[in-house]
């Protein structure tokens, strides 16, 4: 399975703080993206890193990539209590000429305010 | 316009209703994605559609009946579901000529089956 795995499983902050979200997965990427989720709503693209670059930011978001460890990192810094949603990264193949995204397991984060 | 409608928004059937979901968009994306979302889960790609032709189906049991009407529309025909089906179905759609594709997703459809 190519699925991504996210760790940790629930991360709780204040607001303010930075908060650090993983993402490892299993075989070779073309790129990399990160979603985020409201409870029970559609998932808001944040961010794509191709398989070719290191480091990506958006905003307060800052994502890594190292395909050697086959890994990747979002950092939220100076986090707001609109944070507050799932996290989800995604690896993609293309089958029959269409995108498959896999999706980790998720992050949830909690931003107190 | 960038944004992807479903509807219903909810839907409780009962294990002999037949019911359809819906998804539409207007921003010429050719691929459109049915995933189905367990609670605490992330979501799971059911079916994909690519230039109105369908082009992936996970292995969905046929209880679950895609449809594109056209490009810009999405049905997901559901019959004689089973309570584990409850689930959010997620639909999204993307450009679909690209290597590396953004998707945007619709708000979901909270199905619950009695």
């Amino acid at each position: 399975s190519q699925q991504g795995e996210e760790d940790p499983q629930a991360l709780s902050i204040q607001e303010g703080e930075n908060a650090t979200m993983n993402c490892s997965y299993k075989t070779s990427i073309n790129n990399l993206q990160w979603y985020r989720q409201n409870s029970g709503r559609g998932l808001v693209h944040l961010i794509l890193i191709r398989s070719n670059e290191r480091e990506k930011h958006s905003g307060r978001l800052r994502v890594t990539l190292d395909t050697s460890k086959k890994s990747s990192s979002l950092l939220i810094t100076a986090s707001r209590a609109a944070d507050t949603a799932s996290y989800f990264c995604a690896t993609d193949m293309r089958i029959q000429g269409a995108q498959k995204l896999v999706f980790g397991q998720g992050t949830r984060l909690t931003i107190n305010p | 316009d960038t944004e992807v409608t479903q509807t219903p928004k909810h839907l409780v059937m009962g294990m002999t209703n037949k019911k359809s979901l819906k998804c539409e968009q207007h921003m010429g994306h050719r691929a459109m994605y049915w995933y189905k979302q367990k609670a605490k889960k992330p979501p799971e790609l059911m079916f994909v559609y690519s230039y109105e032709k369908l082009s992936i189906n996970e292995s969905v049991p046929s209880r679950f009946s895609p449809e594109c009407p056209n490009s810009s529309l999405l049905n997901l025909h559901l019959h004689a579901l089973q309570p584990e089906d409850s689930a959010l179905y997620l639909c999204a759609s993307s450009q679909g000529d690209l290597l590396i594709e953004t998707q945007y997703f619709g708000p979901g459809t909270r199905l619950l089956v009695l």
